[in-house]
């Protein structure tokens, strides 16, 4: 049972473009929400997160937008550069339980020089 | 040391033999993860461990797996009578209790022949 789903597993954008990786989750219990972002032969490392009560939270080149009717988050990057080539991972929690994060299968990001 | 570490961080082991990962959590970290990757798959949740209650084992794939913490810190993934199918990284992370930002260590990556 995937709670948090990323159906698209690649994605390929050009240097300069827009990068929008997409996530979908079903627990309606989840309010925090994260996206971490791993390199071969490295572990994931912590993107950018957003809590409930926001819609949107911006870092940089990085935005990450909630949409909580939908229970459908995306992240944004932009302008895309060759180094943000990487799978990206959404992951979210439930902070008033038991804390658990559930991760999506992850998105592999190609930007194109 | 100011990360989550792990080891070994590499390890080759015959089928049918027993191996087993050490995760060291960050300092002050009450949640601790077990996750691994294999080959050209995501992210798969193996068991979770939140400061004394009991740990969340729903995703641990057969009765070879088990992990322990010891006094709420270091922990140990076991898996016994390999197979190769176990082949895989396996990732550790931690994170402070209500707060949803898990940190990952590098990996142990496992090979079975």
């Amino acid at each position: 049972d995937q709670q948090v789903k990323q159906n698209s597993p690649s994605l390929s954008v050009q240097e300069g473009r827009i990068s929008i990786l997409n996530c979908d989750y079903t627990n309606s219990m989840f309010d925090y929400f994260l996206w971490y972002k791993k390199y071969p032969a490295e572990g994931p490392t912590f993107l950018i997160s957003i809590s409930s009560i926001k819609d949107k939270n911006e870092d940089g080149r990085f935005t990450v937008f909630l949409n909580k009717s939908a229970k459908h988050l995306s992240l944004h990057i932009v302008p895309s550069q060759p180094g943000d080539s990487a799978v990206y991972f959404c992951a979210a929690s439930a902070r008033g339980g038991y804390q658990k994060v559930t991760f999506g299968i992850g998105t592999k990001l190609q930007v194109i020089p | 040391g100011a990360g989550v570490s792990q080891s070994p961080s590499n390890k080759v082991t015959e089928k049918g033999k027993d191996v087993e990962l050490r995760c060291d959590p960050i300092s002050g970290h009450t949640a601790l993860y077990w996750y691994r990757q294999s080959l050209g798959q995501g992210l798969e949740f193996l068991i979770y461990f939140q400061g004394n209650s009991a740990p969340d084992k729903s995703g641990l794939p057969s009765d070879r797996f088990s992990a322990e913490r010891t006094g709420g810190s270091v922990s140990t993934l076991t898996i016994q009578r390999t197979q190769q199918e176990d082949s895989a990284v396996y990732l550790c992370a931690s994170s402070k209790d209500r707060v949803g930002k898990a940190f990952f260590g590098q990996g142990t990556r496992l090979t079975v022949v």
